[in-house]
């Protein structure tokens, strides 16, 4: 019964690959966030879409992009993998006043080899 | 530059004992602070939040306080227990975003 689901968790992949992580929430949030976490720990925003739309886009490579085909749905595509991509990336929904904070997903481990 | 700080990577505390893990940040026009609590291979969860309008707020064994002038917030946890034992991320909301810091690793020793 999880209310933010990502699969998978782990995902070693080769260099050049494409792959995609899928994310499903069941709360009846309106925005959805995908988050990477670095080798420092630091959390850091790549994307979130309201209501399909794309509203924040911080400066991440156009290999990736987020696919929302509903509102309970965002999932991450990546193509050309490279080594750097190498991270746990976070999937999250809240309501659009998101001062109650987010919901987290457990979090994706992509190991670029 | 980061934008939020928790210059503590990690912190131990003795059962019963209070646990204060602080965060410093840069922007004084931001909506408000969150904390958040990790458990390995786990996502964060919300804990407690603050705005900007307050100096503090408490729910349960848990204080945020939050110094203006200083630009520094802190997350107390009285009495501390072991199932606290977690990293702490603050963060803060300012407009459309959230910019967290690195987080506190917390180990409450019984």
């Amino acid at each position: 019964d999880t209310a933010v689901s990502q699969t998978p968790k782990y995902l070693v992949t080769q260099m050049g690959n494409d792959k995609s992580i899928k994310c499903e929430q069941n709360l009846g949030h309106d925005t959805m966030y995908w988050y990477k976490q670095d080798s420092k720990k630091f959390l850091k925003i790549m994307f979130s879409y309201n209501n399909k739309e794309l509203i924040i886009n911080e400066t991440v490579p156009n290999r990736f992009s987020p696919k929302s085909p509903d509102k309970a749905h965002l999932n991450l595509h990546i193509n050309s993998l490279e080594l750097g991509d190498s991270a746990v990336y976070f999937c999250a929904s809240s309501l659009w006043d998101s001062r109650y904070g987010y919901t987290f997903g457990s979090g994706t481990r992509l190991t670029v080899v | 530059d980061q934008q939020v700080k928790q210059n503590s990577p990690s912190l131990s505390v003795q059962e019963g004992r209070i646990s204060i893990l602080n965060c410093d940040y840069t922007n004084s026009m931001f909506d408000y602070f969150l904390w958040y609590k990790k458990y390995p291979a786990e996502g964060p969860t919300f804990l407690i939040s603050i705005s900007s309008i307050k100096d503090k707020n408490e729910d349960g064994r848990f204080t945020v306080f939050l110094n203006k002038s200083a630009k520094h917030l802190s997350l107390h946890i009285v009495p501390s227990q072991p199932g606290d034992s977690a990293v702490y991320f603050c963060a803060e909301h300012t407009g459309n975003q959230f910019y967290f810091g690195t987080g506190t690793s917390l180990t409450v020793i019984p």
